[in-house]
């Protein structure tokens, strides 16, 4: 098993529309949660950091199910911006390096 | 905002030849680490840096790869004898603190010949 797995996509969303997936993780050590997102051939940045008891920054959620061991992000009123791929980033306890899915590859089309 | 910075954008070498990957983090962070790409698939890690030595490295990063701090401001990878399976996009970087998320820089593309 993956130790972090996510749908490859793409997620084809219309322009506004509201899109939502999830991400599994396979180590119950792990202790921190993130999204990224990555434009083409470009570097991984920072979204958000997921928290147990799930956040909110502007247009985007994520929850964290620590149980099912899973993470899911929410994009609101999507934009056409908002095309990219989301990487779900997951970094255990005993150390300091993050593993990284393969990302779920978002289209917002008008 | 402060950014990490990477050098050069698009190395370009013979199979068999040595290089060196730089990167400058961000200024007051304490952590550093390299990651690669290869094209279509997902980032890898490869080995992160404290407290001037390694703290963990996979198994990608074998004798052939090294990391150096060398002058307290860049933070280098140096791959000694290049392979064409060493193609890829490396990114470098770093964070502040053990809880802080690592800011990454825009990478080296390394093309092996």
């Amino acid at each position: 098993r993956k130790e972090v797995e996510q749908d490859p996509g793409p997620f084809n969303v219309p322009e506004g529309a509201t899109v939502a997936f999830n991400c599994t993780y396979s180590n119950s050590a792990s202790q921190s949660f993130f999204w990224y997102r990555q434009d083409c051939r470009k570097e991984p940045k920072l979204l958000m950091s997921v928290y147990s008891s799930g956040n909110e920054d502007g247009r985007f959620t994520a929850q964290l199910n620590r149980a099912s061991q899973y993470i899911s992000l929410l994009i609101r009123d999507s934009k056409l911006s908002d095309s990219a791929t989301y990487l779900c980033v997951v970094k255990i306890a005993a150390g300091n390096k993050l593993t990284f899915g393969g990302g779920t590859r978002v289209l917002v089309k008008p | 905002e402060p950014e990490v910075t990477q050098t050069p954008s698009h190395q370009v070498t013979q199979m068999g030849q040595e290089v060196i990957l730089r990167c400058v983090p961000i200024s007051n962070h304490l952590y550093f680490y390299w990651y690669r790409q290869i094209l279509g698939q997902k980032v890898e890690f490869l080995v992160s840096f404290y407290n001037n030595e390694i703290s963990e490295k996979s198994e990608i990063f074998d004798d052939q790869f090294s990391v150096e701090r060398p002058d307290g401001s860049n933070f280098t990878l140096k791959i000694r004898s290049t392979k064409l399976e060493d193609s890829a996009m490396y990114f470098c970087a770093s964070k502040p603190g053990s809880n802080q998320p690592q800011h990454f820089g825009d990478g080296t593309r390394l093309s092996i010949l």
